[in-house]
């Protein structure tokens, strides 16, 4: 079975400033992917940026990039130059290639002060 | 750009009554989903389908049923919804039958009450 934790259930971050979002996950399945949503109030979930199991660079999306340490597990999300539109629930999921059901994490809330 | 709609952003029902939500996207995805979202539980996957009239249970099933006629369509019944059913339920729809690891893009979400 796979699993993600999110270890930190809130967080603040000054404006402008950069944040990272941690997660680590079990699994022994050795091709996975490795996926950060963010959830706004309004609900919607929306997908900011993936990383493959086998993919040999980290993932970048603009202000966004995944930190992928395979070998200590973990997949923690990057966000430089934080606006105060970043403030939202941010999950960290998981797909393995027995199927394309994702796990998700228990979720941070990130809190962006002016 | 994908999109997946749902019927109602809000809804409230009574205990016993049979509820539909429906969920359609507009990018010929063979993968479609259904999950709740509880505060401290997270997301939790009920059913999923990878083709038409095709549906396998996810973690949570118990008390729901899917059915899905149309490729762009999947729709989530409650039979006698039951106030442990009021929850945020959210759509999701992916590409590629079975391979695994394509982003799965979701709704805006319905927030069922069940009174």
């Amino acid at each position: 079975a796979q699993k993600i934790t999110q270890t930190q259930p809130g967080m603040f971050v000054q404006e402008k400033e950069a944040v990272t979002l941690d997660c680590t996950y079990d699994t022994s399945d050795p091709s996975y992917g490795l996926f950060w949503y963010k959830q706004p109030s309004s609900g919607e979930m929306i997908f900011l940026i993936y990383q493959g199991s086998y993919d040999q660079q980290n993932a970048t999306e603009g202000r966004y990039s995944l930190n992928f340490q395979k070998a200590r597990k973990s997949a923690n999300l990057v966000i430089s130059a934080s606006q105060l539109g970043d403030s939202a629930m941010y999950f960290c999921a998981m797909s393995v290639n027995a199927g394309n059901m994702l796990t998700f994490g228990g979720g941070t809330r990130l809190m962006v002060k002016p | 750009d994908v999109k997946v709609t749902q019927s109602s952003r809000y809804l409230v029902k009574r205990t016993g009554e049979k509820v539909f939500l429906e969920c359609v996207q507009d990018m010929d995805h063979e993968n479609m989903f259904w999950y709740r979202q509880d505060p401290g539980l997270g997301l939790r996957l009920i059913y999923f389908s990878y083709d038409v009239k095709m549906k396998e249970k996810g973690d949570i099933p118990e008390g729901y049923s899917v059915s899905r006629e149309k490729k762009e369509r999947f729709s989530l019944i409650l039979e006698s919804a039951s106030t442990n059913q009021t929850s945020m339920y959210l759509c999701a729809s992916s590409l590629v039958k079975g391979a695994g690891l394509e982003t799965q893009y979701f709704g805006p979400g319905t927030r069922l009450l069940v009174l």
